[in-house]
């Protein structure tokens, strides 16, 4: 079993809907990230965080501790928003990952 | 900012080739690490450096050697390259080995037929 579950895998949205998208992770951890990859390929670091809540710009990632669990919102969702969203956290030395949720955004 | 840099961005080889990915950052970080991505899973640990002069394996090392060339670079070489191997291999940098944020480069999309 992954020690990192997102949902869901994939997600279809219209322009302009909220989006919130799950991490569950089974191991103590330092920090989550979230990340975004583009088609194409390349991964960006969105968020960073280790307890409450943190908003940039149209998105905001939160995290529960103690139900292991953190969720990424995206408000008024924009085409341009589609891409792999990827949570991973932060375990011992090393980071673990999630499988990914692709995110399309419709016009 | 050049950030993470990683070549060659595509490659084909035949079975039993060998090649080297390239990987440099000039974040003066001091852990680099080396990822495969494959279809529906997370990405896999290959080998890290946690800093310079030094190499651990990760979760999937099999096939793989790394070298850390200096505090800059660290390279992941395909001795043998088999079909297992095709993969997305990402390279990635943080300051250290804990709770510090990933800085990722382009990838490297390998098939190996």
């Amino acid at each position: 079993k992954n020690e990192v579950e997102q949902s869901p895998q994939n997600l279809t949205a219209q322009e302009g809907e909220f989006i919130t998208i799950n991490c569950s992770y089974s191991v103590g951890i330092s920090a989550l990230h979230w990340l975004q990859q583009h088609p194409g390929g390349g991964i960006v670091s969105l968020f960073m965080l280790s307890s409450g809540k943190k908003k940039h710009g149209r998105l905001i990632a939160t995290i529960n501790i103690q139900e292991k669990h953190s969720s990424l919102h995206i408000t008024a969702s924009h085409p341009r928003d589609s891409a792999v969203y990827i949570c991973a956290v932060h375990y011992n030395n090393d980071m673990r990952f999630g499988a990914g949720t692709r995110l399309t955004v419709k016009p | 900012n050049a950030g993470v840099t990683q070549t060659p961005k595509f490659q084909v080889l035949k079975t039993g080739q060998s090649m080297t990915l390239q990987c440099a950052q000039d974040m003066n970080h001091n852990s680099m690490y080396w990822y495969r991505q494959d279809p529906g899973m997370g990405l896999r640990l290959i080998y890290y450096s946690a800093s310079e002069g030094t190499t651990d394996k990760g979760e999937v090392p099999n096939g793989y050697n790394v070298s850390r060339l200096n505090k800059r670079e660290f390279s992941l070489r395909l001795e043998s390259a088999a079909p297992s191997q095709t993969s997305v291999y990402f390279c990635a940098s943080r300051i250290g080995v804990r709770s510090a944020e990933a800085f990722f480069g382009q990838g490297t999309r390998l098939t190996v037929v």
